[in-house]
């Protein structure tokens, strides 16, 4: 059982470059969430989604596109890559606005 | 508003004895509140969460955490640690509703052999 699968789970990019961190669910649950993680800072909220079709802006949504159309999927897209979008990024799903499974995370680097 | 304060950005326990992590949230309402494990390079686990039933909830892995409303606290606990129980834990809370959750900034654990 896979719950929640984030590729690639490491990337380099160059800064301007775009790029699509992906997220599948195979749990169907219908919330969706995807988080930023740096040192001291806990996990902040980029992003979130309450149903296929239907996304809204977390607490740091500057840089980052989403879209929700299949329950399973949730990308979320660097539109042009800043050295400060340097962080972990995790996936999130749940029944609601409490996020239950997490995926193991992507690393992202923006020289 | 809503924001969480893990008092701790550290703590250091020996193997055996007992965990307490602290945490205080600030809500308007009546939230609800979760404690969450991560182990290094891995994602988040949920460990316990309370939702306006019992005031002291039970949790996996031998962890349990008590609402107390008049201090505004969930503090997590434990009675005998274990090396496997070193890792980062975080305090969120949240309102009962379809709202966004708030993460506190993290407590490191330690589990010294």
């Amino acid at each position: 059982n896979a719950g929640v699968t984030q590729t690639p789970k490491f990337q380099v990019l160059k800064t301007g470059q775009s790029m699509t961190l992906q997220c599948a669910q195979d749990m169907n649950h219908e919330y969706m969430s995807w988080y930023r993680q740096d040192p001291g800072m806990g996990l902040r909220l980029i992003h979130y989604s309450v149903g296929a079709g239907i996304t809204d802006q977390g607490e740091v949504p500057n840089g980052y596109n989403v879209s929700r159309s299949t329950t399973e999927d949730f990308p979320l897209r660097l539109l042009s890559a800043a050295p400060s979008q340097t962080s972990v990024y995790f996936c999130a799903i749940g029944r609601s606005n409490q996020p239950q499974h997490f995926g193991d995370g992507t690393r992202l680097s923006i020289l | 508003a809503q924001s969480v304060t893990q008092l701790d950005s550290h703590v250091s326990v020996s193997e055996g004895t007992p965990v307490l992590l602290r945490c205080n949230y600030s809500s308007s309402y009546s939230p609800s509140l979760f404690w969450y494990v991560q182990h290094p390079n891995k994602g988040l686990q949920l460990l316990l969460k309370y939702t306006s039933a019992a005031t002291l909830v039970k949790g996996i892995n031998g962890f349990e955490a008590e609402f107390k409303k008049s201090e505004t606290s969930f503090h997590l606990t434990k009675p005998s640690a274990h090396m496997s129980d070193a890792a980062e834990y975080f305090c969120v809370v949240t309102k009962t509703s379809y709202d966004k959750v708030i993460f506190g900034p993290g407590t490191s654990l330690s589990v010294i052999p």
